[in-house]
């Protein structure tokens, strides 16, 4: 399969403890999109990577919450100390290309969910 | 915060029927796109519309968009039961981010 594969693809964590999910993007696609949707909302932006540089950060992003693209392929967001609020679908997608009119392809997301 | 709102939230149709989705956004944009979501899975791109369009097809789906209305609509001609799922407008607004609107759960009746 080649295309946005997140793991894992669920997780239960306590509140308190860190989780660390990866999204491995398309591999020629530069741009790399994090998102995260909550149920029966549309997704909201979260961070945006173009090769290895962060070049956006959404304001819903807090201190909590990294995300790194170390070499340009594969991100990880992590999410320090948990919080009930913080259980969501976390997507991530991918696109190619300089431009704002890009198609970004989307992974199948990884639920989280903090007891 | 979501710039793209869809009406109406939810829709329930019979196959065969036409489904009518619409988008109204508040500020300028670069393009539109439209995207597909089935339950709990991740979104599909569906179609994208620049700013500087006005109608644009792709199979059964047509797609309009008014600049000086701030708005869009998808249409699903010939609905199928496979067509139930969320559809949400997505806006840039130039820059990097894309935003997502709530949605239309749509249901087509088999």
């Amino acid at each position: 399969d080649t295309g946005v594969s997140q793991d894992p693809r669920h997780k239960i964590t306590k509140r308190g403890q860190n989780v660390t999910f990866r999204c491995d993007p398309i591999s020629e696609h530069n741009r790399l999109y994090w998102y995260r949707q909550t149920l029966g909302q549309g997704p909201e932006f979260l961070t945006y990577f173009q090769n290895e540089a962060q070049l956006e950060k959404s304001r819903l992003l807090s201190d909590r919450f990294s995300a790194e693209r170390p070499k340009g392929s594969f991100s990880t967001l992590e999410i320090q100390r948990t919080e009930q609020g913080d259980s969501a679908m976390y997507l991530c997608a991918s696109s190619k290309g300089q431009g704002a009119d890009t198609e970004a392809f989307f992974g199948q997301g990884t639920r989280l969910t903090v007891v | 915060s979501q710039q793209g709102e869809e009406d109406p939230q939810a829709l329930s149709i019979q196959e065969g029927e036409n489904a009518t989705m619409n988008c109204s956004y508040k500020t300028s944009i670069n393009n539109l796109q439209w995207y597909r979501q089935n339950s709990g899975r991740g979104l599909v791109h569906l179609i994208l519309i620049r700013s500087n369009e006005r109608e644009k097809h792709s199979g059964r789906l047509r797609v309009t968009l008014d600049t000086s209305k701030k708005s869009s609509s998808l249409l699903i001609t010939a609905s199928r039961a496979a067509d139930t799922a969320s559809y949400f407008c997505a806006t840039n607004t130039g820059g990097f981010k894309t935003i997502f609107g709530a949605g239309t759960r749509l249901f087509v009746k088999a």
